[in-house]
């Protein structure tokens, strides 16, 4: 069973359309985590988030963490090719300082 | 500052063989981590370390083993390679528990024959 589930698992758009991943629990988080990994490379720490509600903007990307900390998105505004990647959502298993990763959503802007 | 390093880039065993994975790091950080990545799956991790000299089970250790002789390095070891143990091999580190950055290596590409 996987503890923190993304959706979509795919996502293809146009330059300039806007769109939102989910990161979805169960379980309450005492943080999230959002990674951005190109192809060939490791995952980027984009944001964490820590407070229920909290909603924190990097420059197009808006990240939001659920009220109940069980949920998270992220919106990308205008999109652009360069935020073409993997997305993956992180966060510590409850109760421990043992971080789990979701399975990702794979972004492709097509120019 | 490089960060953190992964050797060898790519790699092809045949069933049976062993290899090493070589991860340094040049942040001082305490925490480091080895994860395999395979499609569908995530990330998940193989062992990981809370300082020098310290070892401890991740999701899957099974039939991989490390070794963090010096704080700046932490070793993947497969004693015989299976073609389960195909995948993308990433090393982390962390300054910290809590809610600091992992820093992620370039990753290694094993194939298993």
């Amino acid at each position: 069973t996987q503890l923190l589930e993304q959706s979509p698992q795919f996502l293809s758009i146009q330059e300039g359309e806007n769109l939102t991943v989910y990161c979805n629990s169960s379980s309450v988080f005492s943080s999230l985590q959002w990674y951005r990994q190109e192809p060939g490379e490791g995952p980027v720490l984009l944001v964490t988030v820590v407070t229920g509600g909290e909603v924190k903007k990097l420059k197009r990307l808006t990240f939001q963490f659920g009220d109940a900390r069980k949920d998270s998105s992220l919106h990308i505004t205008a999109a652009q090719p360069g935020d073409t990647g993997l997305y993956l959502c992180a966060g510590p298993r409850p109760g421990t300082y043992k971080y789990i990763f979701g399975t990702g959503t794979r972004l492709k802007v097509l120019a | 500052n490089a960060g953190v390093t992964q050797t060898p880039k790519f790699r092809v065993l045949k069933t049976g063989q062993s290899m090493t994975l070589l991860c340094a790091q040049d942040m001082n950080h305490e925490y480091m981590y080895w994860y395999r990545q395979d499609p569908g799956m995530g990330l998940r991790l193989i062992h990981y370390s809370v300082g020098e000299g310290t070892t401890a089970k991740g999701e899957v250790p099974d039939g991989y083993n490390v070794s963090r002789l010096k704080k700046q390095n932490f070793l993947l070891g497969l004693e015989s390679a299976a073609p389960s143990q195909t995948s993308v091999y990433f090393c982390a580190s962390k300054k910290e528990a809590g809610t600091g950055a992992y820093f992620f290596g370039p990753g290694t590409r094993l194939t298993v024959l």
